[in-house]
């Protein structure tokens, strides 16, 4: 069964930690996505990336940066965790053939 | 305006009825159509995909596409308890490395 894993299904951090939320396909998917997921704003993408190495913003990349050092992990990384930071996190993955994102089960990350 | 457009219900029905689900987009250029159901606390998973205009069906869901109004819709029959989900629309103008628009979601429930 194909799968996006991400690491902790619940995280609660102080504000100012450094956060990171891990995320790995085993689909050999060259795209991967990470949103934020806020009721009544529905799914907000924050980065994405088309290849190893390669990273592009999203709609509110502010406050986050993500690594992708190798194909199958990107890992989305919170500099200074803020309260309004508290949300669930969704990473996706897709292959260049399209056909749609498989998503992992999401990060719900509480900031307090 | 957002260029995709979701009720966000919450739509409740009876077990066994027929459900339809609806979003409207601005964008002309959109032609590859999904819509996904999301349970509680868990990540969004691909329900149906669909290129241009038409119908798809599979099982008891059926996939409607109409670009001249710029609408699509997802019918569910005989709908059952475990249908209540959040149901996502997503569309993009291509395949392959494009990004997915997304629908606010449309919360359903069906009681027995």
């Amino acid at each position: 069964d194909v799968k996006v894993t991400q690491s902790s299904r619940y995280l609660v951090k102080r504000t100012g930690e450094k956060v990171f939320l891990e995320c790995v396909q085993d689909m050999d998917h060259e795209n991967m996505f990470w949103y934020r997921q806020d009721p009544g704003l529905g799914l907000r993408l924050i980065y994405f990336s088309y290849d190893v190495k390669m990273k592009e913003k999203g709609d509110i990349p502010e406050g986050y940066s993500v690594s992708r050092e190798k194909k199958e992990r990107f890992s989305l990384i919170l500099e200074s965790a803020s309260t309004n930071q508290t949300s669930m996190y969704l990473c996706a993955s897709s292959s260049l053939q399209g056909h749609g994102y498989t998503f992992g089960s999401g990060t719900r990350l509480t900031v307090v | 305006q957002k260029e995709v457009e979701q009720d966000p219900g919450p739509l409740s029905v009876p077990e066994g009825a027929i459900v339809s689900l609806n979003c409207t987009y601005s964008n002309s250029a959109f032609q590859y159509f999904m819509w996904y159901r999301q349970y509680s606390r868990k990540g969004p998973e691909l329900l149906m995909y669909t290129y241009s205009s038409g119908n798809k069906e599979d099982g008891r869901f059926t996939a409607q596409v109409d670009k001249s109004s710029k609408y699509i819709s997802l019918f569910i029959r005989d709908s059952q308890p475990s249908d209540s989900a959040t149901y996502l629309c997503a569309m993009s103008a291509f395949a392959s490395t494009d990004k997915l628009i997304f629908g606010t979601g449309t919360r359903l429930q069906v009681f027995p």
